[in-house]
Parts: C-alpha cells; structure tokens; sequence
C-alpha cells in the first residue's frame, strides 16, 4: 500500500534559525497536505497543495509539491518559539478516495 | 472549517471492559475516520466510519475490537473492546470531505491497566 516517509524525525533548532522537513510516496499524489500538533494537541490543518510543482506561502512558511507529485517539503524561516510541535505531511493517493496516510512527523524544538 | 467534539477526553479502564468515544460534528461531513495514535508517533488509521453501513477497516484492525457506528452525517463512535494495556494509545476521530482539509476532534487518551 501507499507509504509516506518523512524526514527528519527530529530537529532542534535555535531560534531565528530555519528549518526544513521533507516528505516522499511510494506512489503518486492526488493531493499532499500538512499538519501541525502542538504537545498535548490534536493536528490542524495548514495547507493542501494539488498541483505538480505548487508552492504555498503562509508568512514564515513555504510548502512545495513536487514536480512528480510524489514529494513535498515544508520550510520555515527564522523559527520561533511558538513554531514547535511536531509537523505532518498526508498523502491522499488516486484510489484512497479522502484517505490520508500520514508520514512519521518532525517533531521541532526551538530553542530560545 | 468544521468542530468536532469527541468525548471522553480522557479515561482510564479496567482490562477486559470497554470504552466507547463519541464524535460530533458541527456540520455534515462527507467522511469520517479513527485514528489511533501513540504519544510521539504518527498517526494509524483504524477505519473509515460509513454513514449507514459497516465501517472500512484497514489491515491489522477488525471489527470485533473496534466496532464503529456511524447513524449520520455528523455523529460517530468507536468501541474499543475487550481492552488490554497494549490497547493504550490516543485515539481520534476526523472529518472531512475527500479532496478537502481534514478536522480531528480533540483526542481521547486512553490507559488502561
């Protein structure tokens, strides 16, 4: 089946540095999207991107989808305190049909 | 964007009973899913709850541990049955519409000892 491998597992950064975490199917795409939860929380939504190449700014964040739709990223700039928890990507593939498999998630520590 | 309520937050039960949370929806959905997640780990789907039939189970869960109801549009509850420690984990439920933003309720953290 559909598999979502995300790297890395974790990452300590200092704050004002940047940070990046990488997502890759074992199959293609339909759509790709990305969730934060915070410690103790349940994961929220930030973003879906559905075409070959997209790329999405939210203020200090920019996610792209790749070329094959089978890999995306998710980079912040200039990390801060708030920005930690851990990040997921979910792949919806053509069959799943509103499924999402979800990568093994980056868990971020800022550290001030 | 859709509120889902889930219910209990939070328990702690005896091996062997079961437990049984509950999901409401502020809006109708089109899905409905349960997860299962360990703390620090990714999250398992355990079903996708259909509206009005038997729910779709994924590989390694069946319907005798985790019955799942589903009588409409905004309303869902899974049945952890026959529980053991390894059955401790939090469990969520989500909603959405397939080509859309999923929303999780807030989680139930289940022990059990």
């Amino acid at each position: 089946g559909q598999q979502v491998m995300q790297i890395p597992q974790y990452q300590h950064v200092q704050e004002g540095e940047d940070f990046t975490t990488y997502c890759n199917s074992s199959t293609t795409l339909s759509n790709i999207q990305w969730y934060k939860q915070r410690p103790g929380g349940h994961p929220v939504f930030l973003i879906q991107l559905v075409k070959s190449g997209e790329v999405k700014k939210q203020k200090r964040l920019t996610f792209q989808f790749g070329e094959a739709k089978k890999n995306s990223s998710l980079h912040i700039t200039a990390t801060q305190t708030t920005d930690v928890g851990t990040y997921f990507c979910a792949g919806r593939g053509g069959t799943s049909y509103g499924k999402l498999t979800f990568g093994q998630g980056t868990i971020l520590t800022v550290h001030p | 964007s859709a509120v889902i309520s889930q219910k209990p937050s939070r328990d702690i039960c005896q091996r062997g009973t079961s437990l049984t949370i509950q999901c409401q929806v502020d809006s109708q959905v089109t899905m409905m899913f349960w997860y299962r997640q360990q703390p620090g780990q990714s999250l398992t789907l355990i079903a996708t709850a259909n509206q009005g039939s038997e729910a779709t189970y994924e590989s390694g869960f069946v319907i005798d541990k985790f019955p799942i109801s589903r009588p409409n549009l905004t309303f869902s509850t899974l049945t952890v049955s026959n529980m053991s420690p390894e059955d401790s984990s939090i469990y969520l439920c989500s909603g959405g519409s397939p080509n859309t933003e999923a929303f999780f309720g807030q989680g139930t953290r289940l022990t059990v000892v």
